[in-house]
């Protein structure tokens, strides 16, 4: 079975600081791997995808992030956060539909 | 919004009355899905749909029952609303032209249901 471990239910920056969101899976198969932002009162939208290949994923927004095999990790950052960052960001592993994280809120300090 | 559409988006009813949610997509994908969100759990799948009449539970489908008789809706049915499925209900769809299983998924808008 496919699980996912988000590690910070809420992480607070401040503006231009450094985004570090983690991410913990595991998977009995070579895992499909996917980021979500959601914003107050409306749905998911994918922010970057892993499936194959390189491993270092650019997605929307200034937001990447890097999987590691070795520690069954994709952790999402961004070098500087902007007030339109806020918003609670969930990791997914690929299974039958998917299987979510938790969360992380992010709130961002002017 | 990937051409998904959720009704009602907002619904507040009775313990002990049926509900049913729709959900309609515009693109033709193969696989649609019905997800809760509550705080502290993201989101967890209720049931899911591979194709006309073929569906399958989720991780927490009890108390819920599904419906596709078309590609493009899918049903969810609480057949007696409880206070415990007070959430915020999303549709997701994927696969695609392709029809793989394993893209991503695009969500609709929610429906927040809450059962008093």
């Amino acid at each position: 079975a496919q699980s996912v471990t988000q590690l910070g239910s809420h992480v607070s920056v401040s503006e231009g600081a450094l985004v570090l969101l983690r991410c913990n899976y595991s998977s009995s198969v070579p895992p499909y791997l996917f980021w979500y932002v959601q914003y107050p009162n409306q749905g998911l939208q994918l922010l970057l995808k892993y499936t194959t290949g390189a491993t270092l994923v650019k997605g929307i927004n200034g937001f990447e992030a890097e999987f590691k095999k070795s520690e069954t990790s994709f952790h999402l950052t961004k070098p500087s956060a902007h007030m339109s960052d806020a918003a609670e960001y969930f990791c997914a592993v690929r299974s039958m539909g998917l299987s979510f994280g938790a969360g992380t809120t992010v709130t961002v300090r002017a | 919004d990937a051409g998904i559409t959720q009704s009602p988006r907002h619904k507040v009813t009775e313990t002990g009355t049926p509900v049913t949610l729709r959900c309609h997509q515009t693109e033709n994908h193969r696989y649609m899905y019905w997800y809760r969100q509550d705080p502290g759990h993201g989101l967890r799948l209720i049931h899911y749909s591979y194709g006309v009449k073929d569906t399958d539970k989720g991780e927490v489908s009890d108390g819920y029952s599904v419906s596709r008789s078309k590609t493009e809706d899918f049903l969810l049915t609480l057949e007696s609303a409880t206070s415990s499925q007070t959430s915020v209900y999303f549709c997701a769809i994927s696969g695609g032209p392709a029809r793989n299983p394993y893209t991503e998924a695009f969500f609709g808008q929610g429906t927040r249901l809450t059962v008093v």
